[in-house]
């Protein structure tokens, strides 16, 4: 069964320092998303993504934060300047463009650790 | 916006009992609601979702009821297993939307 990948699994930073967070969606998904963990909090939204251009974006998700999807597969998100508040566990999802349309699966995530 | 509550933050059940997980949403305009299975340090996994026109769905040992005029919706699990044990997240959206998390059930199944 197609799966979210993302990549890398855990990524360790200096605070200042620019990151880029890499996911492979599901290859005949047409809906993207970026949401982020806090360690024992909930799950929140970041943004979601569709035809090349952001649709819907969170408050938290302000002018430090960027996404792209610099080819066919993979679909990114760019944190320009991190602070410590950045650390959370971030998750990618896709979802198709037919019947089921809602349905969002999940990528394993990537643990952002800000020093 | 939307605004998803989920209640009991934790609940503990004997092998072989029930669990229920209820939630409760505030924008009307939703019409999807999935459940979401989290193990530790895992994704969160789509275990079961409904939608608006649809009253209950089950699937083995797991069913989800959706309220519209109360606007509620609840997951049960019959026959609980220690591997059930998980955090549970209900969530709600639109159409293509951002899906809105509740804050998690951190459900444990004793043997």
């Amino acid at each position: 069964e197609p799966e979210v990948t993302q990549t890398p699994s855990h990524q360790v930073t200096q605070m200042g320092q620019e990151v880029i967070l890499r996911c492979v969606p599901i290859s005949n998904h047409l809906y993207f998303y970026w949401y982020r963990q806090i360690l024992g909090q909930k799950v929140e939204f970041l943004v979601s993504f569709y035809n090349n251009e952001i649709s819907e974006k969170s408050e938290i998700f302000d002018d430090q934060f960027s996404v792209e999807r610099p080819d066919g597969s993979n679909f990114t998100l760019k944190i320009r300047s991190t602070k410590l508040e950045d650390s959370a566990m971030y998750f990618c999802a896709s979802s198709d463009s037919g019947l089921y349309i809602n349905e969002q699966f999940f990528g394993p995530g990537t643990r952002l650790t800000v020093l | 916006g939307e605004n998803v509550e989920q209640h009991p933050s934790t609940l503990s059940v004997q092998e072989g009992d029930s669990a229920v997980i209820k939630c409760t949403y505030s924008d009307s305009a939703s019409n999807y609601f999935p459940w979401y299975k989290q193990e530790l340090g895992k994704r969160p996994q789509l275990i079961i979702d409904i939608r608006s026109n649809v009253g209950e769905k089950k699937d083995q040992r797991i069913a989800v009821t959706l309220n519209k005029t109360a606007k509620h919706f609840s997951l049960h699990i019959t026959e609980t297993q220690p591997e059930d044990s998980a955090v549970y997240f209900c969530a709600a959206s639109r159409n293509l939307g951002r899906l809105y998390f509740g804050r998690g059930t951190q459900l444990t199944v004793w043997p």
